[in-house]
């Protein structure tokens, strides 16, 4: 049983750049998640998807950042030009709509922007 | 509006001591779900343990245990018997469980260190 898979586990990239990351939820999970943590505190909400629906975006989303999710399988972050505010670990998670619907976490993609 | 506070930025404990970790909740759900997870310098967030508001008794995994007091909003985490590998952040969160309130709103987390 495989958990959340994200890729890459590091980016360092120029001002001005654009970035995708991507993230493979637990297979049978219907539910995915995108948070933002940045040093010392703890994870911020992004996105939400339910299959391949977009449901709710954080007013942390500006319109640079883009999610994904074709076919409700995997989902990609973009991010246009890039800033160095942008500089954070970013998280997915995935959860089964059922009971308690935990959310499990990958091992994330820390963004440094020079 | 959410909120999750912890107010102990770090904690030192000796191996084989238990140890409690704090957690205070601000909610005006009335039906929401409390979580603790724990982040290695790896990165990884993993899955703790699970208290719902109404639950009768308090949440058990293993060594984990959750002291919810509802009235007081507190969920405070108790690590019973710790081992070095327990040395990791660990984060409070929330989220409601209202129909459509998927996100987890999560606290600033603590930094537990298991001396030997």
């Amino acid at each position: 049983d495989t958990g959340v898979s994200q890729d890459p586990r590091h980016k360092i990239t120029k001002r001005g750049q654009n970035v995708t990351f991507r993230c493979d939820p637990i297979s049978e999970h219907n539910r995915l998640y995108w948070y933002r943590q940045t040093l010392g505190q703890g994870p911020e909400f992004l996105t939400y998807f339910q299959n391949e629906a977009q449901l709710e975006k954080s007013r942390l989303l500006s319109d640079r950042f883009s999610a994904e999710r074709p076919k409700g399988s995997f989902s990609t972050l973009e991010i246009q030009r890039t800033e160095q505010g942008d500089s954070a670990m970013y998280l997915c998670a995935s959860s089964l709509n059922i009971q308690r619907d935990i959310q499990y976490f990958g091992a994330g993609t820390r963004l440094s922007v020079l | 509006a959410q909120k999750i506070t912890q107010t102990q930025p770090g904690m030192f404990v000796q191996e084989k001591e238990a140890v409690t970790l704090d957690c205070t909740y601000d909610t005006s759900d009335q039906s929401y779900g409390l979580f603790w997870y724990k982040q290695p310098s790896s990165g990884e967030m993993i899955f703790l343990i699970y208290q719902g508001s109404y639950d009768e008794q308090n949440a058990t995994e293993g060594r984990y245990s959750l002291n919810f007091q509802k009235a007081r909003k507190s969920a405070n985490l108790v690590i019973s018997a710790s081992q070095l590998g327990d040395s990791a952040m660990y984060f409070c969160a929330m989220r409601g469980l209202a129909q459509g309130a998927q996100k987890l709103v999560f606290g600033q987390g603590t930094r537990l260190t298991i001396n030997p």
